[in-house]
């Protein structure tokens, strides 16, 4: 089935530092969703990208839909990034009901 | 963008129950879409709605034990019937805008003891 592999599953960072996460996809997808699920559980929208790369502030993505990965850059961590980070993969039209799938998520601390 | 606003925040309810979550759009949508998350881990699609049809469930989720309604463009309600405490997590409303960018609802934490 359709499948969207997140890495790091967990990220320390120190505030001023960055890194990235990554997610691999084992079919072709449409596009792609960054989202940031903070303290409260409520999920906030970061990214979508059907290609290329979009940059907002102190983050960053990018979607290589041929080669079936997207990254998520974070730079100058700052406490409050700390959260879940999900990547989610929209399907095809027509292939599985064009769907959101989501990978595992990231838990990244950002500590002083 | 879609602002997506559920019923209730938080729900507390004995085992073999049923309770209903309702989820309202601020717009019209096309379809509208059913997660469930339990703690700690990633969101899994329940279900797909669209107005004036049956809900599709994904595998794992029944009609029978998670009835959807969709009266109209802007509402959606998920029940959890007969509930027990392996359902306790959160559930999300979702649906997308005109450029398919999909946002979810506040999520509904649900614990059945």
């Amino acid at each position: 089935g359709d499948q969207v592999e997140q890495s790091p599953s967990a990220l320390s960072l120190h505030e001023g530092t960055g890194s990235a996460l990554r997610c691999n996809f084992t079919t072709t997808m449409r596009a792609v969703q960054w989202f940031q699920q903070n303290s409260r559980g409520s999920l906030i929208n970061l990214f979508y990208l059907a290609s290329g790369t979009k940059e907002n502030g102190r983050l960053k993505s990018t979607f290589n839909s041929k080669e079936s990965y997207s990254t998520l850059h974070i730079r100058d961590a700052q406490l409050e990034d700390s959260g879940t980070y999900f990547c989610a993969a929209a399907t095809n039209y027509g292939s599985s009901g064009n769907k959101l799938i989501f990978g595992i998520g990231t838990l990244l601390s950002v500590k002083p | 963008s879609v602002l997506l606003y559920q019923k209730p925040n938080r729900d507390i309810c004995q085992s073999g129950t049923s309770l209903k979550i309702q989820c309202v759009a601020d717009s019209q949508v096309v379809s509208m879409f059913w997660y469930q998350q339990f703690q700690e881990q990633s969101l899994m699609l329940m279900a797909t709605a669209n107005e004036g049809s049956e809900a599709t469930y994904e595998s794992g989720f029944t009609k029978d034990k998670f009835p959807i309604s969709r009266p109209n463009l802007t509402f959606s309600t998920l029940t959890v019937n007969n509930a027990r405490p392996g359902d306790s997590s959160i559930y999300f409303c979702s649906s997308r805008d005109s450029t398919y960018e999909q946002y979810f609802g506040p999520g509904t934490r649900l614990t059945v003891l």
